[in-house]
């Protein structure tokens, strides 16, 4: 069964360092998305993807990240200038198509700032 | 802007025991539910979801869920529950009108089943 790949699974790094999460999406799946869980806390969307161009972001999703499609098959994230508040769990997903499909979910990237 | 409830953070049964696990939504438009699981050291995985029709949902590995739109609910439940059931459930929501994608999660519940 295709599923959602993410590199690396643990990642750490200095505060003011910039990182960039990678993923795989399920290879026919058009919708990519980045969502985030803080230790403890409610898994929070971040942004969606499709077209090559963010379709939705939410408060979180500032000028510190971007996203990016930068060949056929990868999906990133870049946090620029990390900060403490950015440990977490981050979690990409991909679906076929938009509201009514499944959101299939990579193993996550747990980010640990220092 | 929609919310989720899980009011259970932690649920400890018995083998074989039956479980409920509450989700209530604020959100008066047509929604889609899921219920994803965790299990340990794993990615989320899909357990069941709703998008419309028969309200009663059968997911995998024996659970189920049932959509109460007048009490804007959709609890998952299980008659009888296996060791290997031990994980976090999250209950989540999404619009199914217009353009938004994202999902909106609950807390998450914390099932231990003893053996």
């Amino acid at each position: 069964e295709p599923e959602v790949t993410q590199t690396p699974s643990h990642q750490v790094t200095q505060m003011g360092q910039e990182v960039i999460l990678r993923c795989v999406p399920i290879s026919n799946h058009l919708y990519f998305y980045w969502y985030r869980q803080i230790l403890g806390q409610k898994v929070e969307f971040l942004v969606s993807f499709y077209n090559n161009e963010i379709s939705e972001k939410s408060e979180i999703f500032d000028d510190q990240f971007s996203v990016e499609r930068p060949d056929g098959s990868n999906f990133t994230l870049k946090i620029r200038s990390t900060k403490l508040e950015d440990s977490a769990m981050y979690f990409c997903a991909s679906s076929e198509y938009a509201s009514r499909q499944t959101q299939y979910f990579g193993p996550g990237t747990r980010l640990l700032v220092l | 802007a929609q919310s989720v409830s899980q009011h259970n953070h932690h649920v400890i049964l018995s083998e074989a025991a039956s479980l409920e696990l509450g989700c209530n939504y604020s959100y008066g438009g047509t929604v889609n539910l899921f219920w994803y699981v965790q299990y340990p050291g794993q990615h989320l995985q899909l357990l069941l979801k709703y998008f419309s029709g028969d309200p009663l949902v059968k997911g995998i590995k024996g659970f189920e869920a049932e959509f109460i739109k007048s009490k804007f609910s959709f609890n998952l439940r299980k008659p009888s529950v296996q060791w290997s059931d031990t994980a976090e459930y999250f209950c989540a929501v999404i619009l199914s009108s217009g353009s938004a994608r994202q999902l909106t999660f609950g807390s998450g519940t914390q099932l231990t089943v003893l053996p």
